[in-house]
């Protein structure tokens, strides 16, 4: 079965410094990979995506992530975090082999807390 | 990317009553929207795919005759929670996107049943 992991609950970090939220991927074949931030009470909101090319993705808000096959692995990145990201993050696998013709399988999501 | 709408983003009702949910694509053509339902401080959990034109794909566990989907247009699908219990109150998210795109997701509905 597919599925992501992201093992923090919750990330903190002081504004400025830079900041990592991890996700671990779990799929049969080429993964494709999502990230998504949820402010509260808000839907999702996309901010990068690996499908193929180069393992370093560039997003929206200047947010990267790298893809680790070796490590399986699609940590989120920024160089200098915003109190304005504070949020809910999520990352997602697309799901090829369900029933729903290619949902998005997301992890449990991990809290990040920047503070001033 | 696609613009979803999704309405109403909060809704209040009584136990027993039935509450609908649109899920509006503004610029993209969905043969299929996606339904998540997220509990607090959870992820989110897709509910069922709905399908243009044909029956919705609800995934185990999900009874599809509390959660009726219809999915009439290329941009409309609605989700009905029938005889809503206080059980059902979550968040409900939808969403669109072809398989080798990223999913646009609706804004969500609060549905609190009281």
């Amino acid at each position: 079965a597919q599925s992501v992991a992201q093992p923090e609950d919750q990330v903190n970090v002081a504004e400025g410094n830079p900041l990592t939220v991890k996700c671990t991927y779990s799929v049969s074949g080429n993964p494709y990979l999502f990230w998504y931030v949820q402010y509260p009470n808000r839907g999702l909101q996309f901010l990068l995506k690996y499908i193929t090319g180069d393992n370093l993705v560039k997003g929206s808000y200047g947010f990267e992530a790298e893809f680790n096959k070796s490590q399986t692995s699609f940590h989120l990145k920024k160089p200098s975090a915003l109190v304005s990201d504070s949020a809910l993050y999520f990352c997602a696998v697309r799901d090829w082999y369900g029933g729903s013709q290619g949902n998005l399988i997301f992890g449990k999501g991990t809290k990040l807390s920047v503070k001033p | 990317g696609a613009v979803v709408s999704q309405h109403p983003s909060r809704v209040i009702c009584k136990s027993g009553t039935s509450v609908k949910i649109e899920c509006r694509s503004l610029d993209f053509q969905a043969t299929t929207m996606f339904w998540y339902r997220q509990f607090p401080k959870q992820s989110l959990m897709l509910m069922a795919t709905s399908n243009e034109g044909s029956k919705a794909t609800y995934e185990q566990g999900v009874e599809k005759d509390k959660f009726l989907i219809n999915h009439a247009s290329l941009t409309l699908s609605t989700l009905t929670v029938t005889s809503a219990h206080p059980e059902d109150s979550s968040f409900y998210i939808c969403s669109v996107g072809s398989v080798n795109t990223e999913a646009f997701f609706g804004q969500g509905t609060r549905l609190t049943v009281v």
